[in-house]
């Protein structure tokens, strides 16, 4: 099966400062990653969409200036969480997909906390 | 709006039975559906993917598909205690890959030894 890694796997940092997590698909070519973030006990919910080379579109309510997103090849995106607060604090999942697959593979998770 | 609706469970089996998960649609366009398990404190793992209707097996798993009712579902034989866990079922909105998955709210399973 499609693997994807994400790195760090959970990161604490201070409110103020940036974090960037990086989501890497191991084995084949991902032409589309997406981003979630997930709250205790809640549902999966779609942050943004990303295709190599191209802008992400972020989903209503993301702000695009916090969370910034880039898609730079087909094996990496990453995700900068900017001037992060403590309710940033969630479970950050990327999931990827490649050119003529439906199925999406996602990444283990990262794990921030803001203090 | 385009909506998958799971019942939230838990659903809970005894070890060895068969776990039927179901899940309903509202998109008759819809085209690919998947079935995600997800333990807790961990990212959703796919398990089972089914495009046409039908059934398809693999393992102790069988997704069912039925695009005429809108829904597709889960069984899960000889039931463990190792396959408690949130199942999540999600679609495709149409037939463009690389398109987002729309999620349900996901079944959470328990498996009693």
């Amino acid at each position: 099966g499609a693997v994807v890694s994400q790195h760090p796997s959970w990161v604490i940092c201070k409110s103020g400062t940036s974090v960037k997590i990086e989501c890497r698909s191991l084995d084949f070519q991902a032409t589309t990653m997406f981003w979630y973030r997930q709250f205790p006990k809640q549902s999966l919910m779609l942050m943004a969409t990303s295709n190599e080379g191209s802008k992400a579109t972020y989903e209503q309510g993301v702000e695009k200036d916090k969370f910034l997103i880039n898609h730079a090849s087909l094996t990496l995106s990453t995700l900068t969480v900017t001037s992060a607060h403590p309710e940033d604090s969630s479970f950050y999942i990327c999931s990827a997909s490649g050119s003529f697959s439906y199925e999406q593979y996602f990444g283990p998770g990262t794990r921030l906390t803001v203090t | 709006q385009k909506e998958v609706e799971q019942n939230s469970g838990p659903l809970s089996v005894p070890e060895g039975a068969i776990a039927s998960l179901n899940c309903t649609y509202s998109d008759r366009g819809s085209q690919s559906f998947f079935w995600y398990r997800q333990y807790s404190g961990k990212s959703p793992e796919l398990i089972m993917f089914i495009y046409s209707n039908g059934d398809k097996e693999d393992g102790r798993f069988t997704a069912q598909l039925n695009k005429a009712s809108q829904y597709v579902s889960l069984l899960i034989r000889d039931s463990q205690p190792s396959d408690s866990a949130t199942y999540l079922c999600a679609l495709t909105p149409g037939k463009e890959a690389g398109t987002a998955l729309i999620f349900g709210k996901g079944t959470t399973l328990s498996v009693s030894s």
